[in-house]
């Protein structure tokens, strides 16, 4: 039972450029959300997809947009990249329902020079 | 508003000692959902065990046990007879019917010597 990828690993971009990251549930798994993991800090959550659709959002600027495809997989975009985005951004997934268990993608580490 | 407290920056143990980590929770929400996760240096978040707000028994598993407290808003948890494989980053988190969203600490830093 694969569990939750996420590609890519790593990936370096300069100041203004765009990136997409990508995400493919676990199994049976048809709920995703991105979350935002500064160093040193808690994941922020971003958003929440469901059905393809954008469900819940957190405090992030509308440079972050999303998407889910009819297969659940999901991608993030970031356009005009800050120095301030460099993290881990994490993906996890869960079955519908308020209290299922999110299990986390490895996370990508961008870095924004 | 929802918000997780976890004290505790960073702890150093030897190994075999038992530590606790705290954490303490906010919510008006009546129901919840409070979650432990641990982020080892390869970075991924695995999920250890999840508690719900009617659900004030305390558990154990194998070295792992928690300890809820609603009256005190707490959700503590503890590592007994620490192993050198602990050392990790521990998150508390919490969703609630309201913020639909997990909510994570600043996550406790353990570092397990031998």
């Amino acid at each position: 039972d694969a569990g939750v990828t996420q590609s890519p690993t790593h990936l370096i971009k300069t100041r203004g450029q765009q990136v997409t990251l990508r995400c493919s549930p676990k199994s049976g798994h048809d709920t995703v959300s991105w979350y935002q993991q500064a160093l040193g800090q808690g994941p922020q959550f971003i958003f929440q997809y469901y059905e393809e659709e954008e469900r819940q959002r957190g405090n992030f600027p509308d440079r972050f947009s999303g998407h889910q495809f009819p297969n659940y997989s999901s991608e993030l975009n970031v356009n005009a990249l800050l120095l301030g985005d460099s993290a881990l951004y994490l993906c996890a997934s869960r079955q519908p329902g308020l209290g299922n268990t999110q299990y986390f993608g490895p996370g990508t580490r961008l870095t924004v020079l | 508003a929802q918000k997780v407290t976890q004290a505790q920056t960073e702890i150093s143990v030897v190994e075999k000692e038992d530590v606790t980590l705290d954490c303490v929770y906010e919510t008006r929400d009546t129901t919840y959902y409070l979650f432990w996760y641990k982020q080892p240096p390869s970075g991924e978040l695995v999920f250890l065990i999840r508690r719900n707000s009617f659900d004030e028994q305390n558990e154990i598993s194998g070295r792992y046990s928690w300890n809820f407290q609603k009256s005190t808003s707490s959700f503590n948890f503890t590592i007994t007879a620490s192993q050198v494989v602990d050392s990790a980053v521990y998150f508390c988190a919490l969703i609630t019917d309201y913020g639909q969203n997990f909510v994570f600490g600043p996550g406790t830093r353990l570092s397990v010597l031998p």
